[in-house]
């Protein structure tokens, strides 16, 4: 069975432009996380997406977007890129994450560098 | 709000001692999950062991296991007779109600041949 896919693994992108980050969620998976991961800050919530719907949204500024996609893969979305953006961004999901007694699988990862 | 506290940044020890790694967590609610992660070097994290606040019985996998007390609020991960391949970043975290996992920052393990 496949795992948490995500695409590109690398993405090279100039301060101002626009990034877009693809997850495939696990097989019967209706929920999705965006994490960012930074150097020295951990991992850091960005959002939850479950049956299509928004369900949390971390505290990052509004150029961060996504959105879920009927067949439940995702899409990461950083408009007006910034120097400071550059981390590993990692996807995760699980089955329907209402009570959290379910396990978060997590992709590989999709690292950003903005120069 | 949830928080999660791993004090120990890095530890370096060498093959063949065991380990531990400490995690202290802190929620209001009176059912939730701690979770372990590995992060080798490709990045991925991978799952190794999810508790619900009820279960406080103790865990063994293999040459890893889990010391939970609700009374401290502490998960600890212990890994006996550690070994090169266990380098890697572990990751701690909670996850209660309606919300998403909260990690603690991270503690790099470098095991040394």
């Amino acid at each position: 069975e496949a795992g948490v896919t995500q695409s590109p693994t690398h993405l090279i992108k100039t301060r101002g432009q626009q990034a877009t980050l693809r997850c495939s969620p696990i097989s019967g998976h209706t929920s999705v996380y965006w994490y960012q991961q930074a150097l020295g800050l951990g991992l850091q919530f960005l959002l939850w997406y479950d049956e299509g719907e928004e369900r949390n949204r971390g505290n990052f500024p509004p150029r961060f977007s996504g959105r879920q996609f009927p067949n439940y893969s995702s899409e990461l979305n950083v408009n007006a890129l910034e120097l400071e953006d550059s981390a590993l961004y990692l996807c995760a999901s699980s089955l329907r994450g209402q009570v959290g007694n379910t396990e978060a699988f997590f992709g590989q990862g999709t690292r950003l560098t903005v120069v | 709000a949830q928080k999660v506290t791993q004090a120990q940044t890095e530890i370096s020890v060498v093959e063949k001692e065991d380990v531990t790694l400490d995690c202290v967590y802190e929620t209001r609610d009176t059912t939730y999950y701690l979770f372990w992660y590995k992060q080798p070097p490709s990045g991925e994290l991978v799952f190794l062991i999810r508790r619900n606040s009820f279960d406080e019985q103790n865990e063994i996998s293999g040459r890893y296991s889990w010391n939970f007390q609700k009374s401290t609020s502490s998960f600890n991960f212990t890994i006996t007779a550690s070994q090169v391949v266990d380098s890697a970043v572990y990751f701690c975290a909670l996850r209660a109600g309606y919300s998403t996992l909260t990690f603690g920052k991270g503690t790099m393990l470098l095991v040394s041949p």
